[in-house]
């Protein structure tokens, strides 16, 4: 089945700088690629995603790209604000069986 | 709309009983999905129900089950609680359609506590 690798698991960076995650996945016929923020003691909401025909999407602060050749796609996060700092998952889904795989989490915090 | 709803929302049990939860999609969803949510392990995919069957199955033990009813509702029943299953349990509900973005939304979970 598919294997959904996420990396770093835990990122810290300077309120106002970029941070940035990515993911790769074992399976081309992935075909969707959603990303959830995890706030402390809330559920996964979905934040953006992209589909296999798409190279990029943006979303005010926030895009993912895609690379199909190389089976990864990151999450760039721009002008990062203490309100940003929760865990991210990235998913993959289109594969064997049609269901999501998620990456194990990044654990992001913003220093004011 | 309302979103998807988890019940209960906290759970203490002790070795060896057997848990229900239950989870109501978001209306018009017609498929639920489970996750068992542990620190380090991200989300464990349990299994996924479309119109009362189910769809997918991931790697877990067989005291992990659960079924869908004609409302969409699901429940998810574990026997023989071990300490390992402490987790927090996620459903997602989605439409089910097998368009590219059918994308799945979260209940609030039920915080599994096994003594």
């Amino acid at each position: 089945g598919e294997n959904v690798e996420q990396h770093p698991s835990t990122l810290s960076v300077q309120e106002g700088d970029s941070a940035v995650i990515k993911c790769t996945y074992s399976d081309s016929a992935s075909n969707y690629f959603p990303w959830y923020k995890q706030e402390l003691g809330k559920r996964p909401q979905l934040i953006i995603d992209i589909r296999s025909n798409v190279g990029e999407k943006k979303d005010q602060r926030i895009a993912v790209t895609l690379n199909k050749t190389a089976k990864h796609f990151s999450l760039h996060i721009t002008e990062t604000q203490p309100e940003d700092s929760a865990v991210y998952f990235c998913a993959a889904k289109g594969g064997t069986g049609n269901q999501f795989y998620f990456g194990t989490g990044t654990s992001l915090t913003v220093i004011p | 709309k309302a979103g998807v709803t988890q019940t209960p929302r906290y759970l203490i049990k002790t070795r060896g009983q057997q848990v229900t939860l239950s989870c109501s999609p978001i209306s018009g969803h017609r498929s639920v999905s489970w996750y068992q949510q542990t620190p380090g392990q991200g989300l464990q995919f349990l299994f996924e129900y479309f119109s009362e069957t189910q769809r997918n199955k991931g790697n877990f033990p067989g005291r992990f089950s659960g079924r869908q009813f004609s409302n969409s509702r699901s429940e998810m029943n574990v026997s023989t609680l071990e300490l390992g299953d402490s987790a927090l349990y996620l459903c997602a509900s989605s439409l089910g359609a097998l368009s590219i973005t059918d994308t799945q939304y979260f209940g609030p979970g039920t915080r599994l506590t096994v003594l």
